[in-house]
């Protein structure tokens, strides 16, 4: 199947600084990413949805000016928490759809970045 | 708001039964999607069934769909102590031009005992 790389898996930051996640599609054109929140032991919650070139659809609830997307290519979306704060420690992980891909298709992930926010 | 929901939400077997596990979605769907999250992982998809599908099969995996009933289920056969994971069923569901969502349910935890 297709490689989706995401990048740091894991990372500790201070409280009130920024931190960037990259999500790269390997071996494939990713017209759309998902960034993903999933809490210990509970399910995947969308944050918001990223296509290249746009400004990204964030889902209700997310505040789009502290988790900032960015999809400038077709291989390329990042996430960046600002001012992160203990609350905001989770697991994040993106998935990505090939560019010519239909709707009865798989999702392809990333390995997820595990945040912890001191 | 969660589409899926699996039950049960935690599993514990012995090497060589089968395991089944259950999800239950709300809306409408384009298809249904299972996949697996080892601990502190990524997902792995491992079976797609469209809402004109009612069984499908892949390996040891056998999925079915009730879409009268918005019901899937997800059987492993002779399992292994290697299946020990977490599965989640994903909903997927148009969202707007040629974008879909999919949105998870909160997960079955599969322990299988060696």
């Amino acid at each position: 199947g297709a490689v989706v790389s995401q990048h740091p898996s894991r990372v500790i930051c201070k409280s009130g600084t920024s931190v960037k996640i990259e999500c790269r599609s390997l071996d494939f054109q990713a017209t759309t990413m998902f960034w993903y929140r999933q809490f210990p032991k509970q399910s995947l919650m969308l944050m918001a949805t990223s296509n290249e070139g746009s400004k990204a659809t964030y889902e209700q609830g997310v505040e789009k000016d502290k988790f900032l997307i960015n999809h400038a290519s077709l291989t390329l979306s990042t996430l960046t928490v600002t001012s992160a704060h203990p609350e905001d420690s989770s697991f994040y992980i993106c998935s990505a759809r090939d560019l010519g891909e239909f709707t009865n298709t798989e999702a392809f992930f990333g390995q997820g970045t595990r945040l912890t926010v001191v | 708001s969660q589409q899926g929901e699996e039950d049960p939400q935690a599993l514990s077997i012995q090497e060589g039964e089968n395991a089944t596990m259950n999800c239950s979605y709300k809306t409408s769907i384009n298809n249904l999607q299972w996949y697996r999250q080892n601990s502190g992982r990524g997902l792995v998809h491992l079976i797609l069934i469209r809402s004109n599908e009612r069984e499908k099969h892949s390996g040891r995996l056998r999925v079915t769909l009730d879409t009268s009933k918005k019901s899937s289920s997800l059987l492993i056969t002779a399992s292994r102590a290697a299946d020990t994971a977490s599965y989640f069923c994903a909903t997927a569901r148009n969202s707007g031009g040629s974008n879909y969502k999919l949105t998870f349910g909160k997960g079955t935890l599969l322990t299988v005992n060696p």
